[in-house]
């Protein structure tokens, strides 16, 4: 079985400053991807960025980056430079070869002007 | 643009109906999900899809069923709706690429309210 944590319901941050959104996970399998999903308030879910396991390069899309420690098995992420529009619920999701995703309780940021 | 879409935002139904939740997607994409989302639960797999007429249970398939008679098209279906089920679902869907998950794409959501 797989699981995913965050740990972290609410989180808010300062436009401008940066923030670090947790996540945790479990799985026995050895090839596996993690992803980081928006969801905008009354939005649709869109991906934010992803992380292939086997790959030690932390991933980065513009102003956002993880820190993957796969020994640890977890998977930030740093959101630098915030945004008004970076308001959201960020979810955390583990695939595997199958396709499904396991995802976490999700996080709400906040971002304060 | 991956466009996946929800056949209803908002849905009120009673007790003992019979609910159909329908979703479409326009990119040829083979696999299919259903998910509900509740608060401090985040999202969990009602039942996926990787090919027509192919189905296979999610973490949470008790109470629902699902139908894929064409690609593009993934309904999920609420055999006697229960005030449990009131949530909101989520549709999704990805390419088919073995062995890799592959990015998933969500339409807008269903806000079923069952009294």
């Amino acid at each position: 079985a797989q699981t995913v944590t965050q740990s972290q319901p609410e989180m808010s941050v300062q436009e401008a400053e940066t923030v670090t959104l947790s996540c945790t996970y479990d799985t026995s399998e050895s090839d596996y991807y993690l992803f980081w999903y928006k969801q905008p308030p009354s939005r649709q879910m869109i991906l934010v960025i992803r992380q292939e396991a086997y790959k030690q390069q932390n991933a980065t899309e513009n102003r956002f980056s993880v820190n993957f420690q796969k020994a640890a098995k977890s998977f930030s992420l740093k959101i630098s430079d915030s945004q008004l529009g970076d308001a959201a619920m960020y979810f955390c999701a583990l695939g595997t070869s199958y396709g499904k995703l396991t995802f976490g309780q999700g996080t709400i940021l906040t971002v304060h002007p | 643009d991956v466009k996946v879409t929800q056949s209803s935002r908002y849905l009120v139904k009673r007790t003992g109906e019979k609910v159909f939740l329908e979703c479409v997607q326009d990119m040829d994409h083979e696999n299919m999900f259903w998910y509900r989302q509740d608060p401090g639960l985040g999202l969990r797999l009602i039942y996926f899809s990787y090919d027509v007429k192919m189905k296979e249970k999610g973490d949470i398939p008790e109470g629902y069923s699902v139908s894929r008679e064409k690609k593009e098209r993934f309904s999920l279906i609420l055999e006697s709706a229960s005030t449990n089920q009131t949530s909101m679902y989520l549709c999704a869907s990805s390419r088919g690429t073995a062995g890799v998950p592959e990015t998933q794409y969500f339409g807008p959501g269903t806000r079923l309210l069952v009294l």
